[in-house]
Formats: structure tokens, sequence, C-alpha cells
């Protein structure tokens, strides 16, 4: 069975800092890997997928199959960076996406 | 162009009665999605259109879901007798094909039973 886990729902974090979203998954075989961004009252959107391997928003994330993770970073954190995370994944050959709990950030300033 | 449209954007409906939740997705995709966004819980799948067919009907939570899809474009999710775990926020997305692309997601219908 598939599963995608984000271990915190709340982040806090001071304008400025880095900031790291961590997602981890479990799956037989390649799946592939992305981050999603909901913004206070903005549609779910996508922020990146693995196979690109952008840097969006200053935002970037490795896959690391050994330890079936795909935690999300930012160096320096910005108050705009505030939103709820998902982080999702989806087979080779699949259509559906197969969401986390999700993960709300809070930049201070 | 216009994105991924869902009507109603709120919706209080009493436990038991039906409703009817719309997706207008971006044309010309042929693929389209219903997942629900529950409190603490994520989006959880529900059902996958490929233009009119539903291959997958699989997240439907029980036989009070159902949907359908006409001309290969808007879709409509019902739920009869609805209830109050039925409360959640339902995203419909759409894509240009079924595998390997982006999903575009709409601004989901805020269901509340009370």
């Amino acid at each position: 069975a598939q599963r995608v886990t984000q271990p915190e729902k709340l982040l806090s974090v001071f304008k400025g800092a880095p900031v790291e979203l961590k997602c981890n998954y479990s799956y037989s075989g390649s799946p592939e890997l992305f981050w999603y961004v909901q913004y206070s009252r903005q549609r779910l959107q996508l922020l990146l997928r693995h196979i690109s391997r952008e840097s969006i928003k200053g935002f970037t994330a490795d896959l690391n199959k050994g330890e079936t993770s795909f935690h999300l970073k930012k160096p320096f954190a910005q108050e705009e960076d505030s939103a709820m995370y998902y982080c999702a994944l989806r087979g080779p050959n699949d259509y559906k996406l197969s969401f986390g709990a999700g993960t709300t950030v809070t930049v201070r300033a | 162009g216009a994105g991924v449209s869902q009507s109603p954007s709120n919706k209080v409906t009493e436990k038991g009665k039906d409703v009817e939740l719309r997706c207008d997705p971006i044309s010309g995709h042929t693929a389209l999605y219903w997942y629900r966004q529950s409190l603490g819980q994520g989006l959880e799948f529900l059902i996958y259109f490929q233009g009119n067919s539903a291959p997958d009907k699989s997240g439907l939570p029980s036989d009070r879901f159902s949907a359908e899809r006409t001309g290969g474009s808007v879709s409509t999710l019902t739920i009869q007798r609805t209830q109050q775990e039925d409360s959640a926020v339902y995203l419909c997305a759409s894509s240009p094909s079924g595998i390997g692309y982006e999903q575009y997601f709409g601004p989901g219908t805020r269901l509340t039973v009370t």
C-alpha cells in the first residue's frame, strides 16, 4: 500500500530562518513525488515535482530513495511562505495522487 | 485562460438531504478528479474520469456518493442522505490526460452538514 506521512502538523519559523518540511513515503517501486501549496484563500497549486529538479520560490526538495523521504527546504523563509503544504505521491503509471495530511507553516516577522 | 471552477463555493445542508456539487474543468482537459479535504485528514481521492467514463471509483466512501460527467466536460458529484461525517471541502482537479500530467485544482466546495 502507498502512504505519505508528514509528521509535523504545524511549523513556525522566524523570517530569514531556514525551514524544512518533512515527508516520508512508502511505495513498492519508483513513485513520482510532489509538493503542493495552498496559500490563504487560494486554490491548491503545484509547488514542485521531483523529476523536474527545479527550485521554485527558493524551495528545493531532494528525493532520498534510501530513506524514502522527500523533504522540502528553504534556506531563508519569507512571510509570504506562510501556507499549508502537502506532500503527494503518484505511481509511475498511475493518475491519482496520494496526499499527506499537510503541514501548516507560519513565518513570523 | 480560465482555471477549474466549482460551484457552489459553500453549501450548508441538513442531515439526510441530498446535495450536488459541480465542477467545470479546464477546456480540453480529458481527465477529471474529485478529492475530499477533511480537517486533519489531508486530501483523499474519490473518483477519476477519463472523458465521460469513470475507470476508478475506488475512493467513493459509500454508495451514497456518485458522480457523473457529461460531454467530456462538466462533472457533478452527488451525495445522497448526507451525514455529518460528509462535512469537508470537496476539490475537483483536471489534467490534459490521466498519466504523467500536472493536475490543476479548483477552489473547492465547502460542505457543512448540520
